[in-house]
C-alpha cells in the first residue's frame, strides 16, 4: 500500500540553524500538509499546499518556515533559523481528496 | 476558529470493560477522523465517517457521528492491553483543508 515516507526520522539542531524536513507523499496525491506536535499536546496544522503553492497557512507558519515542491516527488519544510520552541515532531500528510495520509514523522530537537 | 474538544484526556480501564470517549466540535463539519497513535509513532487512520448517522466498527472499536450535535464518539468494547495508545479525532471545514484535531485522549487498559 502507498505511504508517505519522511526523511530523517530524527534531527537534532542548534538553536538559529536552518532544517530542511523532507517528505515524499504518495504519488498520485495533490495536496500536501505539514502539522507538528509539541510532545505531549496535540497536532497543529501548520500549512496546506496545492497546485504549487501555499493554499492555507496558520499563525504558526510565519516568516521562518517555507515549503517548497522542488521536483516532482518531495515535498519539504525549511526553518530558516531554528528556535528552542521549534523542537517538536513534524508530520508531513498528503491527499488525492479530504481524507489526508500521514507520514511517519521526523522528530526535531533544537538545542 | 473551530475548536476540537475530546474527553476524557486520560482513560484508564481494566481489560474486559468498556467505554467511550467523546468529541464535540464548535462548527458545522460533515465529516470526522479518528486516528491512533502510539507513543513516537505516526497517526494512524481508524475511521472516516462521512455523514450524520454514520457507524463504523472495526475489531473492539466503533465509532459513530451526529453533526447535528457536533459530536462523535468512539466507543471501545471488552478492552484489551494492544488498545492502549493516545486517541485523536479530527475535523476539517468542509473545504478540504487543514484538520482541526482534538486534544487527545489517551488511553491505558490495565490487565
Amino acid at each position: 500500500e502507498p505511504e508517505v515516507t519522511q526523511t530523517p526520522s530524527h534531527q537534532v539542531t542548534q538553536m538559529g540553524q536552518e532544517v530542511i524536513l523532507r517528505c515524499v507523499p504518495i504519488s498520485n496525491h495533490l495536496y500536501f500538509y505539514w502539522y507538528r506536535q509539541i510532545l505531549g499536546q496535540k497536532v497543529e496544522f501548520l500549512v496546506s499546499f496545492y497546485n504549487n503553492e501555499i493554499s492555507e497557512k496558520s499563525e504558526i507558519f510565519d516568516d521562518q518556515f517555507s515549503v517548497e515542491r522542488p521536483d516532482g516527488s518531495n515535498f519539504t519544510l525549511k526553518i530558516r533559523s531554528t528556535k528552542l520552541e521549534d523542537s517538536a515532531m513534524y508530520f508531513c500528510a498528503s491527499s488525492w481528496g479530504r481524507t489526508q495520509y500521514f507520514g511517519p514523522g521526523t522528530r526535531l530537537l533544537v538545542l | 476558529e473551530l475548536k476540537v474538544e475530546q474527553n476524557p484526556l486520560f482513560l484508564s480501564m481494566q481489560e474486559g470493560k468498556n467505554y467511550t470517549i467523546y468529541c464535540n466540535y464548535s462548527t458545522t463539519s460533515d465529516r470526522l477522523y479518528w486516528y491512533r497513535q502510539d507513543p513516537g509513532k505516526s497517526l494512524e487512520s481508524l475511521f472516516v465517517l462521512l455523514s450524520n448517522g454514520a457507524v463504523k466498527q472495526e475489531g473492539r472499536l466503533m465509532a459513530s457521528l451526529d453533526t447535528k450535535a457536533r459530536l462523535s464518539t468512539l466507543h471501545i468494547t471488552a478492552a484489551v492491553h494492544d488498545l492502549s495508545a493516545t486517541y485523536f479525532c479530527a475535523v476539517d471545514m468542509n473545504t478540504g483543508n487543514q484538520f482541526y484535531f482534538g486534544t487527545g485522549t489517551s488511553l491505558t487498559v490495565i490487565p
